[in-house]
């Protein structure tokens, strides 16, 4: 199983863009990388996926390098309400179901 | 609204009781998953369900039991907890099983043994 790492906490202001990137070096051909949300309890809400290069939606893009070794969720213009903790995974079908969550980060968006 | 709806969201409960956890998803998923999430500790999985079998167990103590009746139910039945079995439960689903298969998360219950 691909193991990830990220900051344990960020710190932003309200407006600013937020990168928050996750390091997953034995990441394995067939995994993808999706990116949680949560708030305090609260379940993790999800956010986006992606296999290679960019993927974008309505409330995030990530990025991910040619060798898939890392990836960067991109919060554009924070707002309070964004101020959660930011969970990377990395898997596949082949796990029986194993997803395995690290640390996360703990996103604080000040006014 | 999330889809996956979890009940009750708050539980206490003394170290020699017996009680249950409910999950139902609504979202015509074939996966399931128990995770239980500690105080300022990352979610650990517990139990994984595939079409009603179960596909993973967790090294989780015997004092936890889940049980997959149909592929939109899932429970957790508990006796002989421990106190620092106290923790937020959450209930999961996807579509498949696989890491291209978004979890869908409820809301948890709160769980206190005393």
């Amino acid at each position: 199983l691909a193991k990830t790492t990220q900051p344990i906490s960020m710190d932003s202001y309200e407006g600013q863009e937020v990168n928050i990137t996750c390091s997953h070096n034995n990441i394995a051909t067939n995994d993808y990388i999706t990116w949680y949300q949560q708030f305090p309890s609260q379940g993790p809400r999800f956010i986006i996926q992606g296999y290679k290069t960019k993927v974008t939606n309505e409330v995030a893009s990530l990025f991910i390098p040619a060798d898939r070794k890392s990836s960067t969720l991109s919060l554009p213009r924070v707002s309070l309400s964004d101020t959660a903790v930011y969970y990377c995974l990395v898997g596949d079908g082949n796990q029986g179901g194993k997803l395995i969550f690290g640390q996360g980060t703990e996103l604080s968006v000040k006014p | 609204e999330t889809g996956v709806t979890q009940t009750p969201r708050h539980l206490v409960m003394g170290m020699t009781n017996k009680k249950s956890l409910k999950c139902e998803q609504h979202l015509g998923h074939n996966a399931m998953y128990w995770y239980k999430q500690s105080a300022k500790k990352p979610l650990e999985l517990m139990f994984v369900y595939s079409l009603e079998e179960r596909v993973e167990n967790n090294s989780v103590p015997s004092r936890f039991s889940p049980e997959c009746p149909n592929s939109s139910h899932l429970f957790l039945h508990l006796h002989t907890l421990q106190p620092e079995d106290s923790a937020l439960y959450l209930c999961a689903s996807s579509q498949v099983i696989g890491g291209y298969s978004p979890l869908h998360f409820g809301n948890g219950t709160r769980l206190t043994v005393t």
